[in-house]
């Protein structure tokens, strides 16, 4: 399996742009996970997904953030408009119902000058 | 107070050193608890799980937790170069989602 996977490894944006993270999480499981991390905050849950459906965003850190999950194979983190402070490293993870904890990507790296 | 605490280090140790990490924590319900490894600019990958109390021993690494203390510890035994990164702490209660709480990580070098 190729595990988690996610593009782009790296986006430079300006200020105000748009970014658009992507993520394919390891067919046939069920949660998927976005998280952001930073030196000063470590790893942060941002939102999850079950069936493709949102179950809990209370990590979202603004209006600006938003999350989608199509169909099983893909989900999408945006961020309308960026900002500098959105600066970091994030995640996506997924789990099957039937293992005990969650899985890892490579992780996208933002920075928003 | 975080839910979840880990000394940030860093931790440097000279090779075949026995390395002790360890994290407290505050939510009693927590029941499940993991340490995970993550390299530079890397995602971080699962290392050892453990459900409720007890120990769990792979190889060079013992998994130990202790809930009536709510503390838990990752000892490494003949450190490597190769197990320089940082170690996290994550846990999580009974809930189907299984949504894990993360300690802030802990940098740890091993000289060789």
């Amino acid at each position: 399996d190729a595990g988690v996977i996610q593009s782009p490894r790296h986006e430079v944006t300006e200020m105000g742009q748009e970014v658009t993270l992507r993520c394919k999480p390891i067919s046939g499981h069920d949660y998927l996970f976005w998280y952001r991390q930073t030196m000063m905050r470590g790893l942060e849950l941002l939102i999850y997904f079950n069936n493709n459906v949102p179950i809990d965003d209370s990590g979202m850190p603004e209006d600006r953030f938003s999350a989608k999950m199509p169909n099983a194979s893909f989900s999408t983190l945006k961020i309308q408009p960026s900002e500098p402070r959105d600066s970091a490293v994030y995640f996506c993870a997924s789990r099957n119902r039937g293992l005990e904890t969650q899985y890892f990507g490579p992780g996208t790296r933002l920075l928003v000058l | 107070q975080k839910e979840v605490e880990q000394d940030p280090g860093p931790l440097s140790v000279p090779e075949g050193a026995i390395v002790s990490l360890n994290c407290t924590y505050s939510n009693s319900a927590f029941q499940y608890f993991m340490w995970y490894r993550q390299y530079s600019r890397k995602g971080p990958e699962l290392l050892m799980y453990t459900y409720s109390s007890g120990n769990k021993e792979d190889g060079r690494f013992t998994a130990q937790v202790d809930k009536s203390s709510k503390y838990i510890s990752l000892f490494i035994r003949d450190s490597q170069p190769s197990d320089s990164a940082t170690y996290l702490c994550a846990m999580s209660g009974s809930g189907s989602a299984r949504q894990l709480t993360f300690g802030s990580g802990t940098q740890l070098t091993v000289l060789p």
